[in-house]
């Protein structure tokens, strides 16, 4: 069970505008910036969003994200089937065991 | 251009130990801290183990505080982690990372990933 939840699974279809939520706590996303990474199939994660709506250089502004209380969201437009991949979003934990926490990764399909 | 690159994993048996290494390249190495992100296969990331830039702060996730202990050589632009007592849901792809910040923390992202290390706990 991850600390922050993210839906297992979404899809829609190319062209088309996605959003991944990602819920967690006061004492994680609700203290702390949150960042976004994109694991295409076999590869290595890459970060995709830094706090919690930067873009590193070199990623399309189709990618964008959000942040509001204890959750933070991530969007994507005009989709393209080389966006099929899993979506993780993570940040920092503050509480008694602090350290770094990620959501359970969302599976984008581009129908 | 920032270059991480994983070595060290492998098959060892349950209750052995077995040493990871990160060297890294493009950047000043001292000037950041370093995370390891595992990934058992078919599954999520999960977190394992902060540094911060000096060495001086080190975090752990709780499946593994007590067997594994993370390091840095900043002369040889080098990262650690050192795994004991493994176990079979130990078995995973451990990945190397670098934040943009000095400290984990508040504003820790994971910029730059290396390629990953398979690390297999077997009898």
């Amino acid at each position: 069970q991850s600390v922050l939840t993210q839906p297992p699974s979404v899809s829609a279809a190319p062209g088309q505008k996605v959003t991944i939520s990602c819920s967690g706590s006061s004492s994680n996303i609700g203290s702390n910036y949150v960042s976004w990474y994109q694991q295409l199939p076999g590869t290595a994660p890459k970060l995709l969003i830094y706090d919690n709506d930067k873009r590193p250089s070199g990623i399309p502004d189709r990618f964008s994200a959000s942040k509001s209380g204890t959750s933070a969201a991530l969007g994507i437009t005009g989709l393209q089937t080389g966006d099929e991949a899993d979506y993780y979003c993570g940040t920092w934990d503050s509480g008694l065991s602090a350290g770094q926490v990620f959501g359970g990764g969302t599976k984008l399909t581009v129908l | 251009e920032v270059h991480l690159v994983e070595s060290g994993g492998g098959l060892v048996e349950p209750g052995g130990s077995l040493r990871l290494s990160c060297a890294a390249s493009g950047f000043t190495f001292s000037s950041y801290s370093l995370i390891w992100v595992r990934q058992a296969p078919g599954q999520g990331l999960e977190w394992v183990s902060s540094i911060s830039s000096s060495g001086g702060y080190k975090y752990y996730a709780e499946s593994v505080r007590g067997r594994f202990t993370i390091s840095r050589d900043n002369a040889q632009n080098s990262l650690y982690l050192q795994m004991s007592s493994l176990r079979s849901d130990d078995t995973a792809v451990y990945y190397c990372a670098r934040d943009e910040t000095a400290n984990p923390g508040f504003g820790s992202s994971w910029h730059n990933w290396g390629q990953g290390t398979l690390v297999t706990v077997s009898s």
